[in-house]
């Protein structure tokens, strides 16, 4: 099956520094999906991108999928310590009766140094 | 709204046990997955239903893991018997309703520990 390929594992930063973590697959994505996970805590959602090339924001938080839909970022601004969790890209296959199998990536750790 | 509801949140065995995990998705959600999540293997999916029915159950790791959903609220995972490398936190997650149907909604999870 697909695989998506997460980098960095585990990132550090100063409370006030940027972040970007990076998706990647061989093979190209009908969608991904991106899911934040706090210690302790479940992952939750929090955007999907469809489109080639298209870029969602959430406040501090900027999406896109690359043109050739094999790569996808998760860019943070200006870091807050609410932001501390393991970001998780999944790619989703085919969409068949309203729902599909999410594989998920390897997540990408982000810590803060207040 | 209810998010899917986990039950036991926490639970120690001894391995041989058998050890049964229960979840109760978001009401009007026609699909049920599991996940298991551990720091060497990450989220890993074992199985999935859509109206009840087994749709995909390639992820499960073997035998000693069942899962079962007589209705579309309620659902259970089994492991009989328990071996500490079964130690990780066991997610269920559901999907459907009139939202973005292929957005999954994780409950809390299940953590497992067997000794």
């Amino acid at each position: 099956g697909q695989q998506v390929m997460q980098i960095p594992q585990y990132q550090h930063v100063q409370e006030g520094e940027d972040f970007t973590t990076y998706c990647n697959s061989s093979t190209t994505l009908s969608n991904i999906q991106w899911y934040k996970q706090r210690p302790g805590g479940h992952p939750v959602f929090l955007i999907q991108l469809v489109k080639s090339g298209e870029v969602k924001k959430q406040k501090r938080l900027t999406f896109q999928f690359g043109e050739a839909k094999k790569n996808s970022s998760l860019h943070i601004t200006a870091t807050q310590t609410t932001d501390v969790g393991t970001y998780f890209c999944a790619e989703g296959g085919l969409i068949i009766q309203g729902a599909q199998k999410l594989v998920f990536g390897q997540g990408t750790r982000l810590t803060i140094n207040p | 709204d209810a998010g899917v509801i986990q039950s036991p949140r926490h639970e120690v065995t001894e391995m041989g046990q058998e050890v049964t995990l229960r979840c109760k998705p978001i009401s009007g959600h026609d699909y049920l997955f599991w996940y298991r999540q551990t720091m060497m293997r990450g989220l890993e999916l074992l199985i999935y239903f859509n109206n009840n029915v087994p749709i995909d159950d390639s992820g499960m790791p073997e035998d000693r893991f069942s899962a079962k959903m007589p209705n579309a609220s309620f659902s259970t995972l089994k492991i009989q018997p328990s071996e500490p490398r079964d130690s990780a936190v066991y997610f269920c997650a559901s999907s459907g309703g009139q939202g973005l149907r292929n957005t999954i909604y994780f409950g809390e999870g299940s953590w497992l520990t067997v000794v």
